[in-house]
């Protein structure tokens, strides 16, 4: 099973900075396979960026995604207050299994 | 628009099976290359998929739940469903469903009822 890290845990930032957020694999990841998801209190996950760096259907152009192999990033250009939030990284990696990121916390600084 | 709506007791005793069904509307769940699947967030915690189903019946399970977990379509009513048996208070979770695009993103969520697993 592919064991999916993110990193930093929390990050605290202010509306109008840039943030990035780091999503490492265990093991090589096929890019089609990874997707990131914000997710906010109480509601569902929503779709960000999948195949690693596609923008899903509405999602701003702030959020960014990047990387591949093991590495991958989400980055927000310019924070709005809206974009705090947690986010997950996900990927699928065969058997068939898929696997999320434990998440990081973007909060207002 | 497509939407997902869970459905199901909110309350489950130990040791007996948690049931949800999924019903999908604004498009039909018969559709090629896309699945259709469940994934659970236990209170405060990450998400983790529990498993998945294609319209031609075809299903796919997490091996940490397999021994417990069916999962099945009802396409006549553009419905699927997840049955977990033998629940512990580790299955309190909210449980979303969710359709998944071939092996690749989820793509839309129901709005995840909580499952409290108690007696």
């Amino acid at each position: 099973e592919i064991v999916l890290t993110q990193s930093p845990g929390t990050l605290s930032l202010s509306p109008g900075e840039r943030a990035t957020l780091s999503c490492r694999a265990s093991q090589t990841v096929d890019n089609r396979f990874l997707s990131w998801y914000q997710q906010k209190p109480g509601q569902a996950p929503r779709l960000l960026i999948y195949g690693a760096s596609s923008r899903a259907t509405g999602i701003p152009d702030r959020f960014s995604g990047s990387g591949s192999g093991t590495d991958f990033n989400l980055t927000v250009s310019r924070l709005e207050p809206e974009d705090f939030a947690v986010y997950y990284c996900q990927q699928y990696g065969g058997s068939p299994m898929f696997t999320f990121g434990q998440g990081t916390t973007l909060e207002i600084k | 628009q497509l939407q997902l709506q869970e459905s199901g007791p909110g309350l489950v005793k130990p040791s007996e099976t948690l049931s949800l069904t999924c019903t999908v509307s604004g498009g039909s769940i018969s559709i090629t290359n896309y699945y259709w699947g469940w994934v659970r967030q236990p209170p405060g915690k990450g998400l983790d998929w529990i498993g998945s189903v294609y319209y031609s019946g075809s299903t796919y399970y997490n091996p940490s739940l397999k021994s417990r977990l069916t999962v099945s379509i009802d396409t006549s009513k553009n419905q699927f469903s997840l049955k977990l048996t033998s629940v512990t208070a580790a299955d309190t979770a909210v449980y979303y469903c969710a359709r998944h695009a071939g092996w690749g993103r989820f793509d839309y969520w129901g709005q995840g009822p909580l499952v409290t697993v108690s007696s």
